[in-house]
């Protein structure tokens, strides 16, 4: 299947500080996707994107998708402790109804 | 709207019984939904692709026979692990696509913690 490159793996930080991660693909996608997953729990859609270059936001979090179609990162403003959790790009494949899964980000806010 | 309901959240049953777990989007039609395995640390595994009115779609290593999935309704998928051993413990998500939506995102409901003794 495709292939997502999602860096970084894991990352801990301080309350308050910003967050960044991304997503990278060999091929064209026209959608882009990112969720998050709360422990023990399925992973909620956190922003949408479908048009190269675009840039949404969602409270704090801002998302990217890159002009290449190629990648797209993620933003997050002055974390707390509840943006714990692992995140996950995704994007839809260009056929059909498939979907491919970064294999995650891990973050961890330290109060 | 996009609600996706998974039921149960968590079940143990015994080695050899069988065990379903039932996927519902609340508020939208669903042609297709979608099975996942999710071991701990790692990412999503699809383990089978759920079409409403036909036969699912399976990945390759995933074995239908046990893993049984029925999409009798446009709003309901079902998966039946059939004669659950422990190996098969695991953390089981579903999601759905809204009915045509070209471009619409996945939902996911709230996952299953699947312990077989």
């Amino acid at each position: 299947g495709q292939q997502l490159n999602q860096s970084p793996q894991s990352m801990f930080i301080q309350e308050g500080e910003d967050v960044s991660m991304n997503c990278t693909s060999s091929s064209i996608f026209n959608t882009w996707l990112w969720y998050k997953q709360d422990p023990g729990e399925g992973p909620v859609l956190l922003i949408a994107l479908y048009k190269a270059g675009e840039l949404t936001s969602n409270g704090r979090l801002t998302a990217q998708f890159g002009i290449t179609r190629k990648d797209s990162f993620l933003n997050i403003s002055a974390s707390i402790p509840s943006d714990v959790g692992i995140y996950f790009c995704a994007v839809r494949g260009n056929t059909g109804n498939q979907f491919y899964f970064g294999t995650g980000t891990s973050l961890t806010v330290i109060p | 709207g996009a609600v996706v309901s998974q039921h149960p959240s968590r079940v143990i049953c015994k080695s050899g019984t069988s065990v379903k777990i039932e996927c519902r989007s609340l508020d939208f039609q669903a042609t297709t939904m979608f099975w996942y395995r999710q071991f701990p640390k790692q990412s999503l595994m699809l383990m089978a692709t759920s079409n409403e009115g036909s036969k699912a779609t399976y990945e390759q290593g995933v074995e239908k026979d046990k893993f049984l999935i029925n999409h009798a309704s446009l709003t309901l998928s079902t998966l039946t692990v059939t004669s659950a051993h422990p190996e098969d413990s695991s953390f089981y998500i579903c999601s759905a696509i809204r009915t045509g939506g070209s471009n619409s995102p996945l939902h996911f409901g709230n996952g299953t913690r699947l312990t077989v003794t």
